[in-house]
Parts: C-alpha cells; structure tokens; sequence
C-alpha cells in the first residue's frame, strides 16, 4: 500500500510556464485534496474532489485547475506560473471527509 | 467557517521535560479536531483525532491532547520529549460529521527539542 504518491518532487518553472503536479492514492478514497503551505501561513486548500468527475474550488484556487477522471488521480494545473505560485504543494485523501492522508509534497520554485 | 489559532509560532523545550501546544478554535457548528506533525522535508502525519466520545485522546509517540468545548481548545501535551520529537506541529479543524470542505490548519508551532 503506497499511499498517497505526489510526483515530481521538486520542479523549478519560469513565469509564465505551465506544468502539471501529479497525485495518485491506492486506498479507493472519494475526496482528495490539494494544498499550498507557504512559510508560517499552515496549509491552504486550492481544490478538492468528493468523487470521479466532481471537483470543486477552495479558498486559494486562483491560477490553478484540476481534474479527477479516476479514483485513484487528482492532478493539478499550473497554466501560466507566477512567482507568487511558488510553494510547497501537498496531495490527501480521505475516505470519509475527516482524517486525511497526505503525500510527500511537491517544492516548487517560479523564477 | 472555522479558523484555528496556535498561539505559539516556536516552542523550545529541553530534551526529556513536558512539553504543551496550544490550539485554539472558532466555529459556529461543531467541529472534529485533529494534530498533525510534520519532520523536516516530510509531509504530514496524523498524531490525533477528536471525533466524538472521551474529551481526551491519545495519539501515537506518546502524545496526548483534551478537548476543552467551553474553551474552545485542543492543547497538544506529552510529559517527556525526545530530540526525535523535533518537527512542526499543526493544529486542524474540520465541520463535524465529515464532508468535503477539507481540513482548516492553523499556521503551526515548530517545537525545539534542546538537548
């Protein structure tokens, strides 16, 4: 049981590149997550997904998109990355909405 | 909405003394409270969970921590720590009975072990 497995794990972009953060789960959970924690901010949710084809924003989901095709997959979307997108982006799953799992994270720096 | 107010951005405590995180918690409904601890570079990982039932719970590397509904708190306490406990530490809340709001966290208090 891998878990939670978020790929890659450190990526370095140029303003105004797009690229695509990977989150994959083995433990069939409906929601999934996505999160940015910036230095002292604790962690923020930009979107989650309560099953196959339904997602939906959370409070920072400007200038990301996601989608969730499978269960197991929830990738996010960078389009045009900005500075102010550099963070460390964390994946979790949960089976019931409560406790959540969560991947290893994704450092991104936008230069 | 809920926020959640840690009251401490650092703690330092000499190895093998007790050590107290506070949280504390604001939401209009009730609420499921939990602790997560994350080791440098790591992701995070759950030490305890409030759902329901006996007000103070146990978690894993022998940390406990009581929920207090008048005070509105979930303080993180454990009588001896270990340099190994050196980590931050977040407090998180979500809307009791699940659903898909996620987790709110707090900001985190990044607890010092001196040896």
């Amino acid at each position: 049981n891998a878990g939670v497995t978020q790929t890659p794990k450190f990526r370095i972009l140029k303003i105004g590149q797009s690229m695509t953060l990977q989150c994959t789960q083995d433990m069939n959970h409906n929601y999934m997550y996505w999160y940015r924690q910036d230095p002292g901010m604790g962690l923020k949710l930009i979107y989650y997904s309560v099953g196959a084809g339904i997602t939906d924003k959370g409070e920072v989901p400007n200038g990301y998109n996601v989608s969730r095709s499978t269960t197991e997959d929830f990738p996010l979307r960078l389009e045009l990355a900005a500075p102010s997108q550099t963070s460390v982006y964390f994946c979790a799953s949960s089976l019931t909405g409560n406790e959540q799992f969560f991947g290893p994270g994704t450092r991104l720096t936008v230069l | 909405a809920q926020s959640v107010t840690q009251l401490d951005s650092q703690v330092p405590v000499f190895e093998e003394a007790p050590v107290e995180l506070r949280c504390n918690y604001s939401s209009s409904v009730s609420v499921y409270l939990f602790w997560y601890v994350q080791y440098p570079n790591q992701g995070l990982q759950l030490l305890l969970k409030y759902l329901s039932g006996s007000t103070l719970v146990k978690g894993i590397n022998g940390f406990e921590a009581e929920f207090n509904k008048s005070q509105t708190s979930f303080h993180l306490r454990k009588p001896s720590v270990h340099i190994s406990d050196t980590a931050e530490y977040f407090c998180a809340v979500s809307k009791a009975g699940g659903g898909a709001d996620g987790l709110t966290f707090g900001k985190g208090t990044h607890l010092i072990i001196q040896p």
